[in-house]
């Protein structure tokens, strides 16, 4: 079974709808990540929690909020889509080593978003 | 702030071809340096790391050495196969900004037969 999952894996939406991207993990990290991918762009990060309590504004958050209803779960979503909001969404986990500095990151499989 | 560079892409390369993509950093701090690989449809798969200098990272015929007199961390493989196309990246992780990964702009791999 995949670590971290991610649903739905495709949605096609409207303008101005608010959709919800759920991200769920069984690997017992604290840090979850939400990004988004565009051709070229390479990974933009939208939101970050290192704990259930803790939540934090990545370097493209507007239009986005989150919620993290328990230490596996983390969902992202989109109050009202707009067409540039189409893009390829990610959910990570990280088990973060400490004085080690070292941060390696677990990917879901990926939503594919498209909004009309 | 902490940012990476890496080559733009597309590399398209004949199996058995030596590969070399070029990584290079700025960082404050001593940062951690990470390949990451994307194959068609899936998320993002940690290829090798290296958490000091001089470290050299490996896997699955890849190798990468932390070279800090460079700023680079440059990905290499000695005879690439069609199964290796993907898309690289290269990350990094500091104790800037809490410890969260800054990662490259990816670069395409297509390899023929």
């Amino acid at each position: 079974d995949a670590d971290v999952t991610q649903t739905p894996r495709n949605r096609i939406t409207k303008t101005g709808k608010r959709i919800m991207l759920e991200c769920s993990q069984t690997k017992g990290h604290d840090r979850m990540y939400w990004y988004r991918q565009d051709p070229g762009l390479g990974l933009q990060l939208i939101y970050y929690s290192f704990d259930v309590k803790d939540i934090n504004k990545g370097e493209i958050s507007d239009g986005y909020s989150v919620s993290r209803q328990a230490q596996a779960k983390f969902s992202l979503s989109l109050e009202s889509a707009i067409p540039n909001q189409t893009a390829l969404y990610f959910c990570a986990t990280s088990d973060f080593g400490g004085g080690t500095g070292t941060d390696t990151q677990y990917f879901g499989p990926g939503t594919r978003l498209t909004v009309l | 702030g902490d940012s990476v560079t890496q080559m733009e892409g597309p590399v398209t390369l004949s199996e058995e071809a030596f590969l070399t993509i070029n990584c290079t950093y700025t960082a404050t701090g001593y940062p951690s340096l990470f390949w990451y690989v994307q194959y068609p449809g899936e998320g993002l798969q940690l290829l090798l790391k290296a958490t000091k200098a001089d470290d050299k990272g490996s896997n699955k015929g890849f190798e990468a050495t932390y070279r800090k007199e460079t700023t680079s961390f440059h990905l290499e493989k000695g005879s690439v196969q069609v199964s290796d196309s993907a898309v690289y990246f290269c990350a990094l992780s500091s104790n800037t900004g809490g410890f969260k990964t800054i990662f490259g702009a990816g670069t395409r791999l297509f390899v023929k037969a």
